[in-house]
């Protein structure tokens, strides 16, 4: 069983579009996080929910909107796409809120998005 | 925002040999982590690290906690096919947002 899925894993869309990626963990962790991967490969965080309750929001276009329907889904809504929003998005999720051991962040496997 | 130092950018070494790997940054860290993520994967939690001069094993994989807190480093003994992968520190203080290393590729010529 997936721990930490994301659907659809390619995205392909034109410009001005919206799309939605999914993402799921099966783990019971209270709390899931979206991050972007660019294409030198840096990792940087976008949001976190802990709960259904935003925590975390980083300097991120409004055009992105996470929402939460429940604590074990956390789904990224983008609207108006732009070239510079190609990159990889990586949804994870942790047990709980604060760090320390056994808060061990759990990545899925990814969602390519290209905006041609 | 943020970023950790990471070295070296890439590795191309031979089968067996032994690698390493480190990460700086100027303010300092409760928690050190060290993700693997393979093409078309996501990062995979490898060590953790919780305490300032910890030094951790996972198989081949042996991790420290820099004693200032600022730093901490990876060795891979005895290198192998499928140790090829993208490997990131990442640093994260009270709260839960990790800080991500900007990537170590390693790859092994059998």
């Amino acid at each position: 069983d997936t721990a930490v899925s994301q659907t659809p894993k390619y995205l392909v869309t034109q410009m001005g579009n919206d799309k939605s990626i999914k993402c799921e963990q099966n783990l019971g962790h209270d709390t899931m996080y979206w991050y972007k991967q660019d294409s030198k490969k840096f990792l940087k965080i976008m949001f976190s929910y802990n709960n259904k309750e935003l925590i975390i929001n980083e300097t991120v276009p409004n055009r992105f909107s996470p929402k939460s329907p429940d604590k074990a889904h956390l789904n990224l809504h983008i609207n108006s796409l732009e070239l510079g929003d190609s990159a990889v998005y990586f949804c994870a999720s942790s047990p709980f809120r604060l760090a320390g051991p056994k808060n061990i962040q759990y990545f899925g496997a990814g969602t390519r998005l290209s905006v041609l | 925002g943020q970023q950790l130092n990471q070295s070296p950018q890439s590795m191309f070494i031979q089968e067996g040999e032994d690698v390493s790997m480190n990460c700086t940054s100027s303010s300092i860290f409760n928690t050190w982590l060290w993700y693997k993520q393979e093409p078309g994967e996501g990062p995979v939690l490898l060590i953790a690290l919780y305490k300032a001069g910890e030094l951790t094993s996972n198989g081949r994989l042996t991790a420290q906690f820099g004693i200032t807190r600022k730093d901490s480093f990876l060795n891979i003994s005895a290198s192998i096919p499928s140790d090829v992968g993208i490997y990131f520190c990442a640093g994260q203080r009270s709260s839960y947002k990790l800080i991500f290393g900007s990537g170590t590729r390693l790859l092994v010529r059998p």
